[in-house]
């Protein structure tokens, strides 16, 4: 069964430092896309970045990027430079399609970041 | 552009009650997804609707229904709820189809069940 797991309920990081939030999926699916989203204290999820089974360099966004390892299935989000506004909930996603061109995300459970002046 | 809007954006009801929740995606958007947020659960998904027809469908008791109309509105529907129904209640609308394609969120709505 397809499955995210992010094994850092929560995480901890000064501001301006660098840190990364861990991911890792499993899928028989050869084709598949992987996605971290924000979610803020408000409940809105933000898409942040994007990385594809087939895509040979690892995706970047501004001060994201996403450090993936298809072997070890694992697809891991840096933060460069952390500000105070990047306090929040980050979820991991898989997004599969299903017979009939369906689309679903399957979800992490989810790391909070809280980051400290 | 405008982005994913959901109404209401909270809601009460008691137990037994139903409720209708919409999503207006985003223009040109026909892939229209809902998800169910608990502390418990985590984010769940709940059905998808492409051009008016529901092409998938997570696991939920049938008290859970939803449809799309022909400008991709949807509208989701919880018939006799119950206190484990509380929840925030996400959209997300893409373009459908391509598993390259970004699932943009609404705000949700907060659904609290007395």
């Amino acid at each position: 069964a397809q499955k995210i797991t992010q094994t850092q309920p929560g995480m901890f990081v000064q501001e301006k430092e660098a840190v990364t939030l861990d991911c890792t999926y499993d899928t028989s699916d050869p084709s598949y896309g992987l996605f971290w989203y924000k979610q803020p204290s408000s409940g809105e999820m933000i898409f942040l970045i994007y990385q594809g089974s087939y895509d040979q360099q690892n995706a970047t966004e501004g001060r994201y990027s996403l450090n993936f390892q298809k072997a070890r299935k694992s697809a891991n989000l840096v933060i460069s430079a952390s500000q105070l506004g990047d306090s929040a909930m980050y979820f991991c996603a898989m997004r599969l399609l299903t017979q009939g061109g369906s689309e679903k995300l399957v979800f992490g459970k989810g790391t909070k970041l809280t980051v400290n002046p | 552009k405008a982005g994913v809007t959901q109404t209401p954006r909270y809601l009460i009801k008691t137990r037994g009650q139903q409720v209708t929740l919409s999503c207006s995606p985003i223009s040109g958007h026909r892939s229209v997804s809902w998800y169910q947020q608990t502390p418990g659960q985590g984010l769940q998904f709940l059905f998808e609707y492409f051009s008016e027809t529901q092409r998938n469908k997570g696991n939920f008791p049938g008290r859970f229904s939803g449809r799309q109309f022909s400008n991709s509105r949807s509208e989701m529907n919880v018939s006799t709820l119950e206190l484990g129904d509380s929840a925030l209640y996400l959209c997300a609308s893409s373009l459908g189809g391509d598993i390259q394609e970004t699932q943009y969120f609404g705000p949700g709505t907060r659904l609290l069940v007395l």
